[in-house]
This record gives C-alpha cells, structure tokens and sequence, in this order.
C-alpha cells in the first residue's frame, strides 16, 4: 500500500517568512499528487495538484509544489506566509490506475504569529 | 453551487452503541466517498461508491461497519457496535465520477465514543 510521509508536524513561522513543508511518498509508478489545506473549521479545501508535466505547479492563494520525481517528493512552498495561512496542510497521493483512492499524510499543522 | 452536505455535524455514543452518519453529495456527482479522519491523522479512505455499486471498500472494518448508497444519490455510514477506537471525523467527499477532476470534501461529523 502507499506510505505518505509529512515530515514536519507543527510549524511556526512569523508573517513574511518563508514556508517549505516535506512530503514524501512510498510508490515508484504513476502517481498524482495534491495538496490540501484545512482551515479551523472548514473542510479540506484543494490548494494544488499535479498530474504530469511542468514538475513545478503553482496553485491558489500563491503557494506552489514542485515533484521531484527521485526523491519521491512534492514539497509545499510559499515566499512569505501571511496569518491568514494558519491551517493545517496535507499532502496526498493517488496511484495513476486508481485516480480517486487517495492516501493522505498525516498532516502539517501552520501557526502564522502576526 | 452547493457543497457536500453532512449531518449531523457532532455525535456522542457511549461505546457498544450504534450511530448513522449521512451525506448528500455535490448533484450530479457519481462517485462518493467516506474517509475516516483520526485526530492526528489524515483521512483515511473506507469505500468508494460509483452510483450505487460499492468501488473499493478494502479499507472498511465490515464486521462493525457498513455503508449504502441506494438510490446513487446520498448515502449513510452505520457504525454497529461502536468501540472507542472508532471515535474520529467521518468525512464525505463526492467528484463527478472515476478520474475526474472536482473531488469536494464535506465538513465532517465528530463522533465521540466514551
């Protein structure tokens, strides 16, 4: 089965900082990849997401991801976080032949200070 | 247009008993999903449904937990009976079918077992 791995559990950075979090996943085929972000409260929201192609996707709200594709990897990043980005972020992964089974990572908790 | 509906939104049981969680899908969406999100963890999926045919339920505990989608329309999760590892966020998502683009996440139902 496929293993998606967020390294970083709780971040916290102060507004205007850089923002990189890991995810890495277990599966050596054809793999979709997604970033999801989760508001206090809200449902799980789609930021971005990669099919095939440009390895770097750029998404909503300025954040983008780049696959890379020998290390297993689909990094988060944003240049300079604002507090309105608190939330918690998780990356997913879906098998190329099964589209929709998602597995997701445990999740990256972001605490933006004002 | 509207999103994916879930009632109730919180629910307490005491463990042994047993509890239904219901999910209205994004109309028109063919496919629906319940995940089973543990505090801690990212969503986990439990089945899959296209129209009214169960997809992939490899993932579902069968012996105390069952799903329908009779009508290929909305559907109801069962938990009977409920122990306290059970307790998590039931999470329904609906696309408009298999490999399609749109996958909406609903907001939840919090189940507590005590």
């Amino acid at each position: 089965a496929q293993s998606v791995s967020q390294h970083n559990h709780h971040v916290i950075l102060s507004e205007a900082a850089s923002l990189e979090l890991g995810c890495n996943y277990s599966y050596g085929g054809t793999v979709n990849l997604f970033w999801y972000v989760q508001y206090p409260g809200q449902h799980l929201q789609l930021l971005l997401k990669y099919f095939s192609g440009d390895p770097l996707v750029k998404g909503i709200k300025g954040f983008e991801a780049e696959f890379i594709k020998s290390k297993f990897s689909f990094n988060l990043r944003k240049p300079s976080v604002q507090w309105s980005d608190t939330a918690e972020y998780f990356c997913a992964v879906s098998q190329g032949d099964n589209f929709n089974k998602f597995y997701f990572g445990s999740g990256t908790k972001l605490n933006v200070k004002p | 247009e509207a999103g994916v509906a879930q009632s109730p939104r919180y629910k307490i049981i005491e463990k042994r008993q047993s509890v239904a969680f219901w999910c209205n899908p994004i109309s028109g969406h063919a496919t629906l999903y319940w995940y089973q999100q543990i505090l801690g963890q990212g969503p986990k999926l439990l089945i899959q449904f296209q129209n009214n045919g169960v997809v992939d339920d490899s993932q579902l505990p069968k012996d105390r937990f069952s799903a329908e989608r009779l009508k290929g329309v909305d559907s109801t999760l069962k938990i009977q009976p409920a122990k306290l590892e059970d307790s998590a966020v039931y999470l329904c998502a609906s696309s408009p079918g298999q490999g399609a683009i749109g996958y909406t996440f609903g907001s939840g139902t919090r189940l507590t077992v005590v």
